[in-house]
């Protein structure tokens, strides 16, 4: 069974310039999640939709972020302009949704801002 | 905000020692989960903890939930090198959403 796919695996960029990550959630999954992971800070919560629907982006760290979810297949997360300091792993999960149900995670993409 | 604090934060042993790792909060937990990190992949569960006092083992690995679902330990017996990685509990407070620990690393020495 394919499990969550993340699309790039690696970027490296310039500040200032847009970048967009993307995730298709396992089949059936009706919650996803999106996480940034650093050193300093390690997992948090950014943002997470229930069919489709945003629930809580408390997690997200200002304007510059941004995260949609059009269909139950795939969602983006964009950040626009992007600066050094948001560097980090980003990573995407996705849960059938109810308590206690796991949370399946993609591999990540690893975001470099220069 | 819930914080979850792990400790220790890192740990280094040799092949065949025991180790327990530990997960604090001071809110009450619905339900607890661990997770354990490979580097270049995203963590991926090992198990969950529901009910106070409960001890779950999955074969060299038993996880405790406290009586009071405040708190949780994770005890490996007779360590391997495959149980290198980034371990993480994440409590969750009554609904989809999981706030993660701190996360201890931990490299077993062969």
């Amino acid at each position: 069974d394919a499990g969550v796919i993340q699309s790039p695996r690696h970027e490296v960029t310039e500040m200032g310039q847009e970048v967009t990550l993307r995730c298709k959630p396992i089949s059936g999954h009706n919650s996803l999640f999106w996480y940034r992971q650093t050193m300093m800070r390690g997992l948090e919560l950014l943002i997470y939709f229930n069919n489709n629907v945003p629930i809580d982006d408390s997690g997200m760290p200002e304007d510059r972020f941004s995260a949609k979810m059009p269909n139950a297949s795939f969602s983006t997360l964009k950040i626009q302009p992007s600066e050094p300091r948001d560097s980090a792993v980003y990573f995407c999960a996705s849960s059938l949704g109810s308590r206690n149900q796991p949370q399946h995670f993609g591999d990540g993409t690893r975001l470099s801002i220069l | 905000t819930q914080l979850l604090e792990q400790s220790p934060q890192f740990l280094s042993i040799q092949e065949g020692e025991n180790l327990t790792v530990y997960c604090n909060s001071s809110s009450v937990f619905s339900s607890l989960q661990w997770y354990r990190q490979e580097p270049g992949e995203g963590p991926v569960l090992l198990v969950t903890v529901v009910t106070g006092g409960e001890v779950k083992k999955l074969k060299r690995l038993t996880f405790q939930f406290g009586d009071a679902r405040k708190d949780s330990s994770l005890h490996i017996t007779a360590a391997q090198p495959g149980d290198t990685g980034l371990y993480l509990c994440a409590g969750n407070f009554g609904n989809e959403k999981l706030t993660f620990g701190t996360g201890t690393r931990l490299t077993i020495i062969p």
